[in-house]
């Protein structure tokens, strides 16, 4: 157990329709990070979020939104949907700011959508 | 743009042989290297990472990671192989643009099957 817990743990939809993923981070951790796995696409990184600002940004959809929240909780909201949104979407967790890029980072068990 | 490859869809090995996984990667500045594992059904687990300093890098399970400046390379290795090792192996980069924004990379990811 990663301590980073994600919830739902799986979310069926339908095109068009908004859905929000809720990650908590492992206690202490101030940076939180969003990736998508897909078949097609493989893994990529999505957005990183480090005390509640922006820190990082990878291949976001202008769709796709995220935040972190006070109690340093994260949600990433994804809109508009469509059928290729359909992926397994991981949060992970780390401590550090400034040392972002080397430290290590632990991952939550994962959303899995499907838009139908 | 920095990218990461792994050229090897899946690799087979035999339990208790040498196995390695490969990666190669490319990036503009100095590159922090990461290997992760994932288990069916299950989120990515951080094996090992490669910042500075000795080109050999030991992990977790009884992984290494030997980095290779000159061919631009970092391959995970394991003396002894476990059936229990089975799984997917992704390696991934991360670089900090002139903005000090963060990039992360990911490989499309190698299956292991280590056999009985």
């Amino acid at each position: 157990d990663s301590g980073v817990t994600q919830t739902p743990k799986h979310l069926i939809t339908a095109t068009g329709q908004r859905v929000t993923l809720r990650c908590s981070p492992r206690s202490g951790d101030l940076s939180v990070y969003w990736y998508q796995q897909s078949l097609d696409q493989g893994l990529q990184f999505l957005i990183q979020y480090y005390n509640g600002e922006e820190r990082a940004k990878g291949n976001i959809l202008e769709r796709f939104s995220a935040q972190q929240f006070p109690d340093l909780h994260s949600e990433l909201n994804l809109s508009s949907l469509e059928l290729g949104d359909s992926a397994l979407y991981f949060c992970a967790s780390s401590a550090y700011k400034d040392r972002g890029a080397q430290e290590t980072q632990y991952f939550g068990p994962g959303t899995r959508l499907l838009v139908l | 743009a920095q990218s990461v490859a792994q050229p090897e869809d899946q690799v087979n090995v035999a339990e208790g042989n040498p196995l390695t996984v490969k990666c190669t990667y490319s990036v503009s500045g100095n590159p922090y290297l990461f290997w992760y594992v994932q288990y069916p059904n299950r989120g990515l687990q951080f094996l090992l990472k490669y910042i500075t300093g000795d080109n050999l890098v030991k992990g977790s399970y009884g992984f290494e990671a030997e980095f290779n400046k000159s061919q631009t390379s970092f391959h995970l290795k394991k003396p002894s192989a476990l059936v229990s090792d089975s799984a997917l192996y992704f390696c991934a980069v991360r670089d900090v643009d002139s903005g000090g924004y963060q990039k992360v990379t990911f490989g499309i990811g190698t299956k292991l099957q280590v056999i009985p």
